[in-house]
């Protein structure tokens, strides 16, 4: 149980484009969704907390208008990379945690390269 | 915010010694401290986490141990063997919204 989904698993766009990712929980209602981003040997860094229904709260640092967060369903939230450039090329995570517990459970990734 | 530091950033060990790998925290108000094994382009694996009710954990060859006073919490791998090499990650998160702020990351290569 507990499995989460992410679409595409990579995906390569031009600069100034933009691009959907999904995630997904497959097996179990999401309160609450996270998104993650992680540069070549990096940490996690989490760039947004979102909740079905409601506005994604960002981290500082990360660009609301640019990193697009919709959570419309308790088992789809999806991020959109809007006006891609080469510097967004990244290993996009999401996760989502069941319940309103701890534990969080991570998709696949997503590995994102802008030419 | 939390603040979350990890030690050492790399570690390589001989096949069958033990790994430890050591963070510390800054916010008082954490109380749920999970580990992460990531492999190379894949998603990090929970393979251990400890409540802050709880002093040490313990799973086959790995362990956990919190001490809360100090804001410190590590992970001990034992017997370690060459599957064991990949990048872990401790974390820690509150009651509040349950975001998890992770460490910077350790790379363990396990020599056979």
């Amino acid at each position: 149980g507990a499995v989460v989904s992410q679409h595409p698993s990579w995906v390569i766009c031009k600069s100034g484009t933009s691009v959907k990712i999904e995630c997904r929980s497959l097996d179990f209602q999401a309160t609450t969704m996270f998104w993650y981003r992680q540069f070549p040997k990096q940490s996690l860094m989490l760039m947004a907390t979102s909740n079905e229904g409601s506005k994604a709260t960002y981290e500082q640092g990360v660009e609301k208008d640019k990193f697009l967060i919709n959570h419309a369903s308790l088992t789809l939230s999806t991020l959109t990379v809007t006006s891609a450039h080469p510097e967004d090329s990244s290993f996009y995570i999401c996760s989502a945690n069941q319940g309103g517990g701890h534990e969080q459970f991570f998709g696949p990734g997503t590995r994102l390269t802008v030419l | 915010g939390e603040n979350v530091e990890q030690h050492p950033s790399t570690l390589s060990v001989q096949e069958g010694d033990s790994a430890v790998i050591k963070c510390t925290y800054s916010d008082s108000a954490s109380n749920y401290f999970p580990w992460y094994k990531q492999e190379l382009g894949k998603r990090p694996q929970l393979i251990i986490d400890i409540r802050s009710n709880v002093g040490e954990k313990k799973d086959q060859r790995i362990a956990v141990t919190l001490n809360k006073t100090a804001k410190h919490f590590s992970l001990h791998i034992t017997e370690t063997q060459p599957e064991d090499s990949a990048v872990y990650f401790c974390a820690a998160s509150t009651n509040a919204g349950n975001m998890l702020t992770f460490g910077g990351g350790t790379r363990l290569m396990v020599k056979p």
